[in-house]
């Protein structure tokens, strides 16, 4: 069975730029989470869809930060303009129901904004 | 508000021994909690769930503990290897939402 797919795994951008991140999660996983994971830090939920509806997006920094889960599949995160403190490891999971089962994480997408 | 912490930050022991890493919340009701290991420039591995209705879980050398009323859960490592060397990380559930609030993790080395 495959895993949950990010890409890019690395991106560098100047501050004020724009990014986009991609997550794929495992084939028929109803459940998708964003966690952002700074340095040091365990990860923090961005947001969370059932399908393609938002459950959670009460972390989501909505000034820069939007995320999209189109057809309740594949799944863009975006922030625009970044800021130096968004860089961190953006970190994709899936799930197959919203309660009570493990959550699959993907290899993650580590930002650098200078 | 929910608060994780996990003590010790970081440990070093030597191969075989075994080792225990600890979790702490502050909100007793929650649904379930998950340790997972996490390796250098890598993204997450499950290595145990223990439902709410449940005290513990094994999984080869990995027995992880919970006590709910008490806001604690344990991962021990038997006969520790330096394939082992990783961070560990443990997270809570709520009770009614998948959420998952994370401690900051510990940081493990097993030296030849």
């Amino acid at each position: 069975e495959a895993g949950v797919a990010q890409s890019p795994r690395y991106k560098i951008i100047e501050k004020r730029q724009s990014v986009a991140f991609w997550c794929n999660p495992i084939s028929g996983h109803a459940t998708l989470y964003w966690y952002q994971q700074i340095l040091g830090q365990g990860p923090k939920l961005l947001i969370q869809f059932q399908n393609n509806g938002v459950v959670d997006d009460s972390q989501l920094p909505k000034d820069r930060f939007s995320a999209e889960r189109l057809k309740g599949v594949d799944s863009t995160l975006k922030i625009q303009p970044a800021k130096l403190e968004d860089s961190a490891v953006y970190l994709c999971a899936s799930s197959l129901v919203a309660t009570g089962v493990e959550q699959y994480f993907g290899p993650g997408t580590r930002l650098t904004v200078t | 508000k929910q608060e994780v912490t996990q003590i010790p930050a970081a440990l070093s022991v030597p191969e075989g021994e075994n080792l225990v890493l600890n979790c702490s919340f502050t909100d007793s009701a929650i649904y379930n909690l998950q340790w997972f290991r996490q390796d250098p420039g890598k993204g997450l591995t499950s290595l145990l769930l223990i439902q709410s209705s449940q005290r513990e879980q094994t999984s080869g050398r990995l027995n992880a503990s919970l006590d709910k009323s008490s806001g604690r859960s344990t991962l021990y490592i038997a006969a520790s290897q330096p394939g082992d060397s990783a961070t560990y990380l443990c997270a809570v559930s709520p009770g009614t939402a998948s959420k998952l609030t994370f401690g900051t993790g510990t940081r493990l080395q097993v030296t030849l």
